[in-house]
């Protein structure tokens, strides 16, 4: 167990909703990333957050937006869905910002849109 | 600029015969490295870690690394393989210079009976 949490574990939906997916990170890190997965894509990195403020966005689409809330657990929003995002999707957490630092990885929410 | 380049996307070997996942990484800083094990349906977990303290580095579950500045390689191995090692497995490298890891592809560990 990586002491890191992700909610709901799966996620069934429709195209053109919206979803929240919830992380909380292990006690003490201040450094939220969230990660998509998919066959095609592998392991793609989408956005990192420490101590409530944005920090790195990566391959993120605008119709996705994520925020940390002050008490550093983090939400990330997905709206306007298309069949295409379906995918596992992680959060992971760490101590400070720098990626040289070890990530704890959550179980994921396994997200299908339908 | 850094990358992470995994050799192989597939590697099959024998239960009890040695294991070898291929890492190749550049990077413009003296690099952090890391390999992670994700199972079937779970997250992530780190295996080993790499920090400049020790160029052969073990980690869980009788893995092992080294790293070879001169190959630009950070390979994974393990002397005999269990059935239990069957996952998908990650080479990541940071940098000083960057906030974000940089992910291999991942390599898929086969193996059988």
């Amino acid at each position: 167990d990586s002491g890191v949490t992700q909610t709901p574990k799966h996620l069934i939906t429709a195209t053109g909703q919206r979803v929240t997916l919830r992380c909380s990170p292990r006690s003490g890190d201040l450094s939220v990333y969230w990660y998509q997965q998919s066959l095609d894509q592998g392991l793609q990195f989408l956005i990192h957050y420490y101590n409530g403020e944005e920090r790195a966005k990566g391959n993120i689409l605008e119709r996705f937006s994520a925020q940390q809330f002050p008490d550093l657990h983090s939400e990330l929003n997905l709206s306007s869905l298309e069949l295409g995002d379906s995918a596992l999707y992680f959060c992971a957490s760490s101590t400070g910002t720098l990626s040289q630092e070890t990530q704890y990885f959550g179980p994921g929410t396994r997200l299908l849109v339908l | 600029a850094q990358s992470v380049t995994q050799l192989d996307s597939h590697v099959s070997v024998s239960e009890g015969t040695p294991v070898l996942l291929r890492c190749n990484y550049s990077s413009s800083y003296s690099p952090s490295l890391f390999w992670y094990v994700q199972h079937p349906n779970k997250g992530l977990q780190l295996l080993l870690k790499y920090t400049s303290a020790a160029t052969l580095v073990k980690g869980i579950n009788g893995f092992e690394a080294e790293f070879k500045k001169s190959e630009t390689s950070f390979h994974l191995t393990k002397p005999s393989a269990h059935m239990s090692d069957a996952a998908e497995y990650f080479c990541v490298g940071g940098s000083g210079g960057s906030y974000i890891p940089t992910f291999g592809r991942g390599t898929s560990l086969i193996v059988h009976p």
